[in-house]
Order: C-alpha cells, then structure tokens, then sequence
C-alpha cells in the first residue's frame, strides 16, 4: 500500500534554528498538507499546496513558515527561526478526492 | 468555520467492553466526516468515513459510526474491544469545497487485558 514517508522521525533543535522537515507525498495524489499537533492538543491544519502553489494556510502559517515541492516528490516545510512553541509533532498527508493519506509525522523538539 | 468537539478525552475499559466516543461538529452545509486512529508510535490511520448516502458506516476493525444530521453527530463505536485498540482516536471534518481538515483534540483510549 502506498505510504506517505517523512524525515527525519525525530529532530531536536535549539530555539533561533532554522528546520526543513520533508515528505515525500504518494506520487499520483495531487493536494498536500501540513498539520501539526502540539502535545495534548489537538491537530492543527497549517497549510495545503496544490499545482505548486499555497492553496489555504491557517493563521499559524505565519512568516516563519514556508512550504516547496523543490523536485517534483519531495515536499518541505521549513521553519526560519524556531521557537519553542513550534515544538510539536509535524504530520504531511497528501489526498485525491477526499482520500487522505498521512505521514507517521516528525516530532520537532526546539530547546 | 468548522470545530469539531470530543468529549472524555481519556477512557479506559476492559477488554470485551462496549466503547462509544463521541464526536460533535458545528457546520450547517454540507460535510465529510472521517474517523482516525492513531496508534503508539504510528501514523494516523483511517478507520472509516462519510460523504453521502447509509448514515451508519461500518469501517476496520470491527468499527462503525452513525451520522445523525439533526444532531451535528457522528459518534464512533465497537460493541466489543480488544487490549490492540488501545490507541488515541481523532473525529474530523471537512466541508464540502474545503479541502483542510478540522480535527477534535482526540480519545485517548486504554483497553485493560
């Protein structure tokens, strides 16, 4: 069955660092996504990005984040200046009509 | 916009015991509504949805869940669980048009041998 693969799983960085986290969507889904969950809150949409381009973003999605698909698989999420708010898990799930698949996530811990 | 509301955030059971979880929504047009596990350690799963048509949708697992327009409800349920459902269970929502999906804060679910 076709996964939804995300790297690193795990990544610590100290407060001010900029992040990439990467996913490499399901190859004939055509909408992908972020979404975070902070711990013991519930998950959050940040942004989708269809035809390479932002189609919705959330007011989380502010400046610090940006999203690209810089070669056609692989999909990004990157956080300029980390802070410790940001620490949560960061799951990407890509869709065709309505069937969404999710990533197994990256748990960003900013120290 | 869309908010979706679990209630009992934690619930624990013994093993054979019927589970309910409930799931509340506040939308008036048109909606989708899944149901997710996620699993220690794992992604989140699937276990069932509803776009149109029997308002009781059996999924995986044994699972199933009625939508109940009237009540803005699509509660999940299994008469019987087992020790391997112990696992955090997500309600979710998208309108029709909108592709983002609304999540509640989860069930976090302990199924006692």
């Amino acid at each position: 069955e076709p996964e939804v693969t995300q790297t690193p799983s795990h990544q610590v960085t100290q407060m001010g660092q900029e992040v990439i986290l990467r996913c490499v969507p399901i190859s004939n889904h055509l909408y992908f996504y972020w979404y975070r969950q902070i711990l013991g809150q519930k998950v959050e949409f940040l942004v989708s990005f269809y035809n390479n381009e932002i189609s919705e973003k959330s007011e989380i999605f502010d400046d610090q984040f940006s999203v690209e698909r810089p070669d056609g698989s692989n999909f990004t999420l990157k956080i300029r200046s980390t802070k410790l708010e940001d620490s949560a898990m960061y799951f990407c799930a890509s869709m065709v009509i309505h069937g969404y698949t999710f990533g197994s996530g990256t748990r960003l811990t900013v120290v | 916009a869309q908010s979706v509301s679990q209630h009992n955030h934690h619930v624990i059971l013994s093993e054979a015991a019927s589970l309910e979880l409930g799931c509340n929504y506040s939308y008036g047009g048109t909606v989708n509504l899944f149901w997710y596990v996620q699993y220690p350690g794992q992604h989140l799963q699937l276990l069932l949805k509803y776009f149109s048509g029997d308002p009781l949708v059996k999924g995986i697992k044994g699972f199933e869940a009625e939508f109940i327009k009237s009540k803005f409800s699509f509660n999940l349920r299994k008469p019987s669980v087992q020790w391997s459902d112990t696992a955090e269970y997500f309600c979710a929502v998208n309108s029709g048009g909108n592709n983002r999906l609304a999540f509640g804060k989860g069930n976090q679910v302990v199924v006692i041998p």
